[in-house]
């Protein structure tokens, strides 16, 4: 029972290119959040995405968007890829904001 | 700025060696703290919220405290098994949709 999956879990990509990483939460959460993990296991919020509001990390480059099919999805769509975007992305899941739930994580190589 | 120092960066115990993690924060009005434990290539995993000073939190051996300005993590007779990096988190009233801000984590490696 799976409660919050990733995937894939390893993307290697080119520079330039526009990938997608896809999550899902069967916990009945109400939002949804993606994290970047840098190479000093730094970890970082980018957004938080209820049915509600969206709210975006100011630091984030718009090339990184996330959309949400319906309450249980919350994928993130990256365009124009740079050799920066290299890390380890979660996804991660809560009830009214309280303690949040992680995935396994999406390394993503750019080349 | 909401902050989180934890310390040290890495902890070397021998097995049944007890010891502590510190996380130090700054706020601006605490919602709560959380622990995490994350082992290479995973995911975080969830241990515990503490809400209000001078709450305490228990699981097998490891036991969290908090005070007004940091948090403890105390490990009493650690197994190889605890090794792994614990991650301490903070979200404030004014973070919006309960956005975390973590630490950088303290290592942990338990030898036999």
């Amino acid at each position: 029972d799976t409660a919050v999956s990733q995937t894939p879990k390893y993307l290697v990509t080119q520079m330039g290119n526009d990938k997608s990483i896809k999550c899902e939460q069967n916990l009945g959460h109400d939002t949804m959040y993606w994290y970047k993990q840098d190479s000093k296991k730094f970890l970082k919020i980018m957004f938080s995405y209820n049915n509600k509001e969206l709210i975006i990390n100011e630091t984030v480059p718009n090339r990184f968007s996330p959309k949400s099919p319906d309450k249980a999805h919350l994928n993130l769509h990256i365009n124009s890829l740079e050799l920066g975007d290299s890390a380890v992305y979660f996804c991660a899941s809560s009830l009214f904001g309280y303690e949040q739930y992680f995935g396994p994580g999406t390394r993503l190589t750019v080349t | 700025e909401d902050q989180v120092t934890q310390s040290p960066e890495a902890l070397r115990l021998q097995e049944g060696e007890s010891s502590s993690l510190n996380c130090s924060y700054t706020v601006s009005g605490l919602r709560g703290l959380f622990w995490y434990r994350q082992d290479p290539g995973k995911g975080p995993e969830f241990l515990f919220t503490l809400y209000s000073a001078g709450e305490e939190k228990e699981k097998e051996r490891l036991k969290a405290t908090l005070t007004k300005k940091e948090s403890f993590l105390h490990i009493t007779a650690p197994k190889p098994e605890d090794s792994a990096t614990y991650l301490c988190a903070v979200q404030s009233y004014g973070g919006s949709q309960g956005n975390l801000i973590f630490g950088k984590g303290t290592k942990l490696s338990v030898k036999p």
